[in-house]
């Protein structure tokens, strides 16, 4: 059965750093995720992406992030300077219509 | 903004009880899915409930839309070990990509 996978599995660096998180959705899929998760609490619902383009954002996803899909299966996750408070777990989502399929997740630890 | 409300936070039971969790949300919704997080584990989908009112199993799973499609209800009759976990409720309004999730109610079960 096809799944999102998403790499690396867990990521630590320094604050202000930049770090890319990617994840490769389900082929046939139209519609793309980023959600984060910070340890214990709810997932929180970052950006969508359809037809290439971003297709709503939520107040988290400021200037800090981007999202890319710079080919026909990648699908990437950027902050462009990393916080303490950007550590948590990051979560790709795919879906061909409202149901999503998660993947793994990327833990993310800013140092 | 749309709030998507869950209760309770937490349910113990012994093995073979019933057990409900309730979702709450502040405006109407296009939507709503169900999910299942296993401690340590990514959110998987469980189902989708579109029209008013629907009501939908899942074997021991009984999933509720309300008629005003601002409330819904996950049901679990008969609880084994292997239901443990936290089962996430999440709205999408009308006219948008954006998911809100429900903070959860983690499940426990005692044999």
């Amino acid at each position: 059965e096809p799944e999102v996978t998403q790499t690396p599995s867990h990521q630590v660096t320094q604050m202000g750093q930049e770090v890319i998180l990617r994840c490769v959705p389900i082929s046939n899929h139209l519609y793309f995720y980023w959600y984060r998760q910070i340890l214990g609490q709810k997932v929180e619902f970052l950006v969508s992406f359809y037809n290439n383009e971003i297709s709503e954002k939520s107040e988290i996803f400021d200037d800090q992030f981007s999202v890319e899909r710079p080919d026909g299966s990648n699908f990437t996750l950027k902050i462009r300077s990393t916080k303490l408070e950007d550590s948590a777990m990051y979560f790709c989502a795919s879906g061909y219509d409202y149901e999503q399929y998660f993947g793994p997740g990327t833990r993310l630890t800013v140092t | 903004g749309q709030q998507v409300m869950q209760i309770p936070q937490y349910q113990h039971v012994q093995e073979g009880e019933d057990f409900t969790t309730y979702c709450n949300s502040s405006t109407t919704l296009s939507n709503i899915q169900w999910y299942k997080q296993r401690p340590g584990g990514h959110p998987v989908f469980l189902i989708q409930l579109v029209k008013s009112g629907e009501v939908k199993k899942q074997k021991r799973l009984t999933f509720q839309f309300g008629e005003a499609k601002k409330n819904s209800s996950l049901h679990i009759t008969a609880t084994q070990t292997t239901d443990v976990g936290t089962y996430f409720c999440a709205g999408r309004g009308t006219g948008g990509f954006k998911t809100i999730f429900g903070a959860g109610t983690r499940l426990f079960v005692k044999a």
